[in-house]
């Protein structure tokens, strides 16, 4: 167990919808992480928060949002749903925001659009 | 733009021996770091190690070794005494500069630990 949690587990929706994804990172981590995965396009990094302020931006579509809240938590909004969106969806903590940090992952959301 | 290549999309090692997962990237920022992760079946990802591009020493954690070879553009991950629980998904990444960049990933390798 890393510490680090997703909510929820599973998630099945229809396309056009709008789905939250919450994550709650290990205690003391002030950086969160949202990736995908999904076998179309491999492992994707989505997004980067470090103390409630995004610190970087990888391959996040306009459809996609997320913020951290003050109390570190992070919630990923993903809206207008298609089919492609289907994925594994991972967030990760880490203590700070650098490089050499180590990340512990939580074990995913999986996302199935139909 | 940043790329991985990870050229070996399986391996078998015996249980005990050593096994090299190679990694090859492509970048022209002097600055960035190298990341492997493991993902067992199980579906969990987890992160093995880290190697920044001006550190002098090759990273290591525990059997995990990152052989960084900076002149070649290779960071092949090193398992020594290989286990059955090393049978996974292993991942190389490379985030360019410091704060602010997006993290590439490969395509990954399979590993598979024989008794």
């Amino acid at each position: 167990d890393s510490g680090v949690t997703q909510t929820p587990k599973h998630l099945i929706t229809a396309t056009g919808q709008r789905v939250t994804l919450r994550c709650s990172p290990r205690s003391g981590d002030l950086s969160v992480y949202w990736y995908q995965q999904s076998l179309d396009q491999g492992l994707q990094f989505l997004i980067q928060y470090y103390n409630g302020e995004e610190r970087a931006k990888g391959n996040i579509l306009e459809r996609f949002s997320a913020q951290q809240f003050p109390d570190l938590h992070s919630e990923l909004n993903l809206s207008s749903l298609e089919l492609g969106d289907s994925a594994l969806y991972f967030c990760a903590s880490s203590v700070g925001g650098g490089n050499g940090d180590t990340q512990y992952f939580g074990p995913g959301t999986r996302l199935t659009v139909l | 733009a940043q790329k991985i290549t990870q050229t070996q999309p399986g391996m078998f090692v015996q249980e005990k021996e050593a096994v090299t997962l190679d990694c090859t990237y492509d970048t022209s920022d002097p600055s960035y770091g190298l990341f492997w992760y493991k993902q067992p079946s199980s579906g969990e990802m987890i992160f093995l190690i880290y190697q920044g591009s001006y550190d002098q020493q090759n990273a290591t954690e525990g059997r995990y070794s990152l052989n960084f070879q900076k002149a070649r553009k290779s960071a092949n991950l090193v398992i020594s005494a290989s286990q059955l629980g090393d049978s996974a998904m292993y991942f190389c990444a490379m985030r360019e500069g410091g704060y602010g960049q997006n993290f590439v990933f490969g395509p990954g390798t399979r590993l598979s630990v024989l008794p």
